[in-house]
């Protein structure tokens, strides 16, 4: 039972490359989102995506793009990367707007 | 911007004692309100999610009510154990979007 699946797990970028995180769940969710964890802050919302075909901005979206590959996947796109951006990643998908997340085990980026 | 606050940010506790915390969200346009907890070095699991004014909920010795007239949500520990040691976050979601907002959590250490 794969559940929620992320990759990389670690990653290390200088500022100005770009990459890609890849999320996957095997649940057959509508909803699928990225957030970010950094420290004192919790969980921030940066993108996500009601059902398939569709996305939205959540708090901090700058300098982040989604794609909904298929109702599957998910991916998140950093084109520039910066300091800034140092955080841990995590993927969440639910059935819908009154169910649970399940997330991933999390991405840990550092740009340099 | 939804503002989801929780309180206190962190509580120490022997065994056995029993505990709380407090989550605020705004009051106007709710959906559904969620309930996390986070186990250090792992992902976010889902307790609750309720959707109605007077909702109470129970898992075992944890339990949760909602009042979503006055924009609060209340989780309750009974007779806490070492393994209830996690960071417990809430979560609102309101009518107008299907973003799920964090608040930033409790941390619950509860010492043997």
């Amino acid at each position: 039972n794969a559940g929620v699946t992320q990759t990389p797990k670690f990653q290390v970028l200088k500022t100005g490359q770009s990459m890609t995180l890849q999320c996957a769940q095997d649940m057959n969710h509508n909803s699928m989102y990225w957030y970010r964890q950094d420290p004192g802050m919790g969980l921030r919302l940066i993108y996500y995506s009601a059902s398939e075909g569709t996305t939205d901005k959540g708090e901090v979206p700058n300098g982040y793009n989604v794609s909904r590959l298929n109702k599957r996947e998910f991916s998140l796109r950093l084109e520039s990367a910066a300091p800034s951006q140092t955080s841990v990643y995590f993927c969440a998908s639910s059935e819908g707007p009154k169910t649970g997340l399940f997330f991933g085990e999390g991405s840990r980026l550092t740009v340099l | 911007i939804l503002n989801v606050e929780q309180s206190p940010q962190s509580l120490h506790v022997q065994e056995g004692d029993s505990t709380n915390f407090t989550c605020s969200f705004p009051s106007s346009n709710f959906y559904a309100l969620h309930w996390y907890r986070w186990e250090t070095a792992k992902s976010p699991e889902a307790l609750f999610v309720m959707t109605l004014n007077g909702d109470e909920k129970k898992k075992g010795r944890i339990s949760a009510t909602l009042n979503t007239k006055e924009g609060y949500s209340y989780l309750y520990i009974k007779g806490s154990q070492p393994e209830d040691s996690a960071t417990y976050l809430c979560a609102f979601m309101n009518t107008g979007f299907q973003k799920l907002v964090f608040g930033t959590g409790t941390r619950l250490l509860v010492s043997p």
